[in-house]
Parts: C-alpha cells; structure tokens; sequence
C-alpha cells in the first residue's frame, strides 16, 4: 500500500519560501497516478494546492499559481512544493497525497506537515 | 471557483443513530463528488468517490448519493469512530473544491 511522508520546515518568515517535500514509499511515482498537495489552515476547510504527473506536467490552484512551484524527482521517489512570499494566511497543515487512478480525488494521504509563517 | 456548501456545520447524535450529511455545489458537478472523514489531527480518509462509490476498505455503512448540485452522505448505523468531520470534495471543474466540513459528535 502506498506511504506518503511530508517534510520540511515547520516555521518559516514572512516574505519567505516554504519548501516542503513528499516522499512515496511502496509505490513508483514513474509508474503513473498524479500526486498532489492540499493544504488546511486552523479551523478552515482544506483547500486543493496543485498536482503533478511523473512527467513533470502540473496543475496549479489559479489563487497560487504566482507563487507556486511544485516539481517531481522520480529519481527519488519524491515530489516538492515551493510557495513563495508566504504571509500568515498560508499558515497550514499541508497534505501531500495520491490522486486515484478514477478521477480527481485523493485516495492516498501523508499524515500532514504543519508549517507556520511567523517571525 | 464552485463553492461547495454543507449541512448542518455540526451535528450531535448517538451510536446507532441513522445520520445524513448533505452538500451543495454552487453549479452542477454531474457525479463528480468525492466524501473524505477526518478525526482530529488525522489525515482525510476517503469514502466515497463519484458520488456514491464506495472506497475500498471502508464500511458498507457509508454510502452517498446525490447528482448535479445536491449530494448526502448518510451513516446507517453510527459507530464510536465514526464520530470525525466530514468533508465533500468536488472535481467536476477546476480548482476543485471542499466544503467547510461537518462535524458529527457524540450527543
């Protein structure tokens, strides 16, 4: 059964980059599905960030796009999000996940990476 | 962006009780409606995909229903660890969505 971990940095500054990374245990990201990342701040409801194919091909939430870079190393079996300029409002619990091999919905999750943006 | 509404917020109720939690989508989502639960600093769970298909793995006491903008999620029987939030997802159109979730807790 396929294991997803986040990791990263679990503070980081305001105007700042969080860089988080998801690493898949059990599964092959060569091997196909897309992969994503979500993310839920305090008491809010989650909110989908963007996904990536094993070939690099991406689909970002338009509210980040400006920000955001999400890149896959198949060499690793890992996947990466980058969120620039960050301010309190992305403060989060971030999820990376699977999505299914049916449709646009996650089947597969990490346990969830909290990051807090605070000087 | 489709706004994705559910009802109620939070809702009590009892072991064995029969629970229904509806969503709502600001347009039409065909079946393209996705149930996740979650207990408190847990990742989602999938339940339920394309409206009403059930997760591998999960209880034959889920199931949901539903097309178009209206779709519910009902528990036939509640069990202790039951007792999560509960949270729709939509993947008709892009950016998907999810609902602000329900709460169910033990009365």
């Amino acid at each position: 059964q396929v294991q997803l971990q986040e990791s990263g940095p679990g503070l980081v500054k305001p105007s700042e980059t969080l860089s988080l990374t998801c690493i898949v245990s059990d599964y092959s990201i060569s091997s196909g599905y897309y992969w994503g990342w979500v993310r839920q701040p305090p008491g809010k409801r989650l909110e989908w960030i963007g996904r990536i194919y094993h070939d690099g091909n991406t689909y970002y939430n338009p509210s980040l796009k400006s920000r955001l870079t999400i890149s896959v190393d198949t060499s690793k079996n890992q996947f990466s999000l980058k969120l620039t300029s960050v301010t309190a409002t992305d403060t989060a619990v971030y999820y990376c996940a699977r999505l299914s091999g049916y449709g646009e919905f996650f089947d597969f999750w990490g346990q969830g990476a909290l990051v807090t943006v605070s000087s | 962006d489709i706004q994705m509404t559910q009802s109620p917020s939070t809702l009590s109720a009892s072991v064995g009780d029969r629970v229904t939690i509806t969503c709502r989508a600001s347009q039409g989502i065909h079946r393209w409606l996705a149930w996740y639960q979650q207990r408190p600093g847990k990742a989602p769970r999938l339940l339920i995909y394309e409206a009403s298909s059930l997760q591998s793995g999960v209880p034959s006491r889920f199931s949901g229903s539903g097309s178009g903008t209206e779709f519910s999620l009902t528990i036939s029987s509640l069990q202790p660890e039951d007792f999560a939030t509960y949270s729709c997802q939509q993947y008709n159109m892009y950016p998907w969505t999810f609902g602000q979730g329900t709460k169910v807790e033990i009365k």
